[in-house]
């Protein structure tokens, strides 16, 4: 099982472009998670999808931040406009139901100049 | 707010058994214990979950107290690798508990450094 799926790894980018991070969920889960992990705030919940359907955004922090999950194996987090104070590291998680352990990817360590 | 309490940080010497504390006075009845861990620049790993029966799997025990306001995290073995900042996070069994119940609230946890 090659577990949850992350990319890029890393990625720099200057103020005002746009970002997308790409996550592949664990084959076979049906819920998805983005998270967001800062050493001021710790991992917070973005947004929660099930069955490709957002149930829960309200951890977005502005309308500059979007998600979608266009199928069961894909997911993207989009940042446009990118500001500094995005800059985190970004996860991803998926479960075989929602309240089953949560498996988390790598990460992808946005740095906004 | 994170419903549990873990101290700061921990050392153990390699070999020997780590044994993590966590509070959680205030659990309710669906509410179950979970176990996670960091290890620097990777995702957070699951360990364990349990509800009110102690626990073993390959990476750790989960003992929890009667009353359940507590619990313990055993790896019997530490090893340099078990380095981490390790989470206890309390969180709801089902959807009765209300909207967002679902939800892993992370604390900050207990940096373990294992210690050669």
């Amino acid at each position: 099982d090659a577990g949850v799926i992350q990319s890029p790894r890393h990625e720099v980018t200057e103020m005002g472009q746009e970002v997308t991070l790409r996550c592949k969920p664990i084959s076979g889960h049906n819920s998805l998670f983005w998270y967001r992990q800062t050493m001021m705030r710790g991992l917070e919940l973005l947004i929660y999808f099930n069955n490709n359907v957002p149930i829960d955004d309200s951890g977005m922090p502005e309308d500059r931040f979007s998600a979608k999950m266009p199928n069961a194996s894909f997911s993207t987090l989009k940042i446009q406009p990118s500001e500094p104070r995005d800059s985190a590291v970004y996860f991803c998680a998926s479960s075989d139901e929602i309240y089953s352990p949560l498996h988390f990817g790598n990460g992808t360590r946005l740095t906004v100049t | 707010d994170a419903k549990t309490t873990q101290p700061p940080s921990m050392d153990c010497a390699e070999g020997r058994a780590a044994n993590l504390p966590c509070n959680h006075s205030t659990i309710s009845g669906n509410e179950y214990v979970y176990w996670y861990r960091q290890i620097h620049s990777q995702g957070p790993q699951y360990i364990i979950h349990g509800l009110k029966n102690n626990e073993t799997n390959e990476m750790a025990s989960l003992i929890i107290t009667e009353d359940r306001k507590s619990s313990t995290l055993i790896l019997p073995h530490a090893t340099l690798r078990d380095t981490a900042v390790y989470y206890c996070i309390v969180r709801s069994g089902d959807s009765y508990s209300g909207a967002g119940s679902y939800q892993l609230t992370f604390g900050k946890g207990t940096k373990l450094s294992v210690i050669p």
